[in-house]
């Protein structure tokens, strides 16, 4: 079946540093990804949409200047918080849709910001 | 604004009982997902339903779509403990964007 790979699955940095987390669909195609924040015991919040060979479409309140989203290839995806702060730690997944109706999640990334 | 509400969002139930989670929209879904989370894990998708009135079973596990394509319920009949997790129903409304419910977490009881 459909793999997304996601890396790292946790992360911890500084205040202030930058962190890239890759999303790779390994056995398909995948114009398009999406990139989701999870608060504990909370649901998946929609933050962007990744698209090949352009620029990415975020959602309201979303700062783009701080989740830097770069689809360099059909299959990958990646997702850089810049001068993280405390407050974006949180649970963060991509996903792919594989078929028509059916999405792939990656296994997700811990980002801890101390 | 499109909203997909979902309930229960907490559920603690004993062992063997049966349970059912519903997902409610004003709007209409080509498609809807029903996924399990576990902690730390990304979502896992369970089914998908397309056709208004579908029935999809996956093992004890019952999906149903709304006859106007705009709501959907999982029952699942005598809870284990290995069904514990997140649930989440996760609508389309055509193209690749995606809403998601606020997720039910279960709690199944030995």
């Amino acid at each position: 079946g459909a793999v997304v790979s996601q890396h790292p699955s946790w992360v911890i940095c500084k205040s202030g540093t930058s962190v890239k987390i890759e999303c790779r669909s390994l056995d398909f195609q995948a114009t398009t990804m999406f990139w989701y924040r999870q608060f504990p015991k909370q649901s998946l919040m929609l933050m962007a949409t990744s698209n090949e060979g352009s620029k990415a479409t975020y959602e309201q309140g979303v700062e783009k200047d701080k989740f830097l989203i770069n689809h360099a290839s059909l299959t990958l995806s990646t997702l850089t918080v810049t001068s993280a702060h405390p407050e974006d730690s949180s649970f963060y997944i991509c996903s792919a849709p594989d078929t028509i109706y059916g999405y792939t999640f990656g296994s997700g990334t811990r980002l801890t910001v101390v | 604004t499109q909203l997909l509400e979902q309930s229960p969002q907490f559920l603690s139930i004993q062992e063997g009982e049966n349970l059912t989670v519903y997902c409610n929209s004003s709007s209409v879904f080509s498609s809807l997902q029903w996924y399990r989370q576990e902690p730390g894990e990304g979502p896992v998708l369970l089914v998908t339903v397309v056709t208004g009135g579908e029935v999809k079973k996956l093992k004890r596990l019952t999906f149903q779509f709304g006859d106007a394509r705009k709501d959907s319920s999982l029952h699942i009949t005598a809870a284990q403990p290995g069904d514990t997790g997140l649930y989440l129903c996760a609508g389309s409304t055509g193209g690749f964007k995606t809403i998601f419910g606020a997720g039910t977490r279960l709690f199944v009881k030995a």
